[in-house]
């Protein structure tokens, strides 16, 4: 079946600084990548999420690449603020269905 | 449109005992899944239910099921309640259609003693 890993598993930048999360899969017909932000106490909020149709995609200050060949996909964070700090997942899956978890980043940013 | 609702958000239970989680998806999405969640373990998947029917099984023990109603709600049950059982219990909607977004409820924190 489906392994997303994920690194780093902890993560802190000064705050304006740059964030980069790496996931890498192993199943060559996962299609779907979506990102998760969980603040503490929360529930994991969808953020970003890209297909395998696309290279890069890009919201504000939040950018996620895919590379397929290499099975591994990116989420990018510039100019950190302090909301920004959470713990972030990533997951795969096929058509949308069985979505499979990295194990989390826990971000810290710091003022 | 509403979010995900899970009802209820905070359960305390004894060894042994069984529950029984509910949750209710965003209108008009018509899968739902759910997942455990544990700090040494992150998310994992448990099932997913689409029109009534169980379409994806993650590891768990048979002491773990579901089922969905036809107004795709659904309910998780746990018999025989362990210990290792408390977790953060979330379940998560999506329209189904392939690359459908998948949004989650807020989650139900079960302890067991």
């Amino acid at each position: 079946g489906e392994n997303v890993e994920q690194h780093p598993s902890t993560l802190s930048v000064q705050e304006g600084d740059s964030a980069v999360i790496k996931c890498t899969y192993s199943d060559s017909a996962s299609n779907y990548f979506p990102w998760y932000k969980q603040e503490l106490g929360k529930r994991p909020q969808l953020i970003i999420d890209i297909r395998s149709n696309v290279g890069e995609k890009k919201d504000q200050r939040i950018a996620v690449t895919l590379n397929k060949t290499a099975k591994h996909f990116s989420l990018h964070i510039t100019e950190t603020q302090p909301e920004d700090s959470a713990v972030y997942f990533c997951a795969a899956s096929i058509g949308g269905q069985n979505f499979v978890f990295g194990p989390g980043t826990r971000l810290s940013v710091l003022p | 449109k509403a979010g995900v609702t899970q009802t209820p958000r905070y359960l305390i239970k004894t060894r042994g005992q069984q529950v029984t989680l509910s949750c209710s998806p965003i209108s008009g999405h018509r899968s739902v899944s759910w997942y455990q969640q544990t700090p040494g373990q992150g998310l994992q998947f448990l099932f997913e239910y689409f029109s009534e029917t169980q379409r994806n099984k993650g590891n768990f023990p048979g002491r773990f099921s579901g089922r969905q109603f036809s107004n795709s709600r659904s309910e998780m049950n746990v018999s025989t309640l362990e210990l290792g059982d408390s977790a953060l219990y979330l379940c998560a909607s999506s329209s189904a259609l392939p690359g459908g977004e998948q949004y989650f409820g807020p989650g139900t924190r079960l302890t067991v003693t």
